[in-house]
């Protein structure tokens, strides 16, 4: 079965500082994506990186930075230059690609405070 | 702009009732996936709609049930209410050649 790890609950960053959240997956098919997620608190989730299976260079969309290592089965999600309004939920989620459907696992959550 | 639209925002509901909620896709965007959200836990996959029909269920009691139109909008209907289905339920919308789902707002419902 297909999971997602997520073992930081929370985190603080100062401002202008990089950070980076964990995400660790579990999967025994091939081909599948890693995706992160902003959840700010009115709810809406709001899609930053994506990374394919079978991509070779790590992802990258502005601030946002996806730290692929496929043998240690990791997709650390990479923040550069902190601001303020990056304080949100991140969710790091998991498609398995060859099954055609867009069921997502999610991983719990880390909650991120960036501060002044 | 992810272009999910989705209402209502927020309801309040008594155990036993019924609801709807609604979900409009961008354009283009074919597919439509429907996520229950408790507070504090990430995302969990209700089911996934294309071409009218449900592809794909997650483990969800047959009391959720969907639809979707052929203009590619969504339903979401939760009968016979139960308090622990308070929660927000999310919308997700892609197109059907590419990897990536975007969500709407979401709806905040109670069960009171």
């Amino acid at each position: 079965a297909q999971k997602i790890t997520q073992t930081q609950p929370g985190m603080f960053v100062q401002e202008k500082e990089a950070v980076t959240l964990d995400c660790t997956y579990d999967t025994s098919d091939q081909s599948y994506g890693l995706f992160w997620y902003k959840q700010p608190s009115s709810g809406e989730m709001i899609f930053l990186i994506y990374q394919g299976s079978y991509d070779e260079q790590n992802a990258t969309e502005g601030r946002y930075s996806l730290n692929f290592q496929k043998a240690r089965k990791s997709a650390n999600l990479v923040i550069s230059a902190s601001q303020l309004g990056d304080s949100a939920m991140y969710f790091c989620a998991m498609r398995d690609a060859s099954s055609g459907t867009y069921k997502y696992i999610f991983g719990t959550g880390t909650r991120l405070k960036v501060l002044a | 702009d992810a272009g999910v639209t989705q209402s209502p925002t927020h309801l309040i509901k008594t155990r036993g009732q019924q609801v709807t909620l609604r979900c409009s896709p961008k354009s283009g965007h074919d597919t439509v996936s429907w996520y229950q959200q408790a507070l504090g836990q990430g995302p969990q996959f209700i089911f996934q709609y294309y071409e009218e029909e449900e592809r794909q269920r997650g483990n969800f009691p047959d009391r959720f049930s969907g639809h979707q139109f052929p203009n590619y909008s969504s339903e979401l209907n939760v009968n016979a209410l139960l308090l622990g289905d308070s929660a927000l339920y999310l919308c997700a919308a892609a197109a059907s050649s590419t990897d990536t789902q975007y969500f709407g707002p979401g709806t905040r419902l109670t069960v009171l």
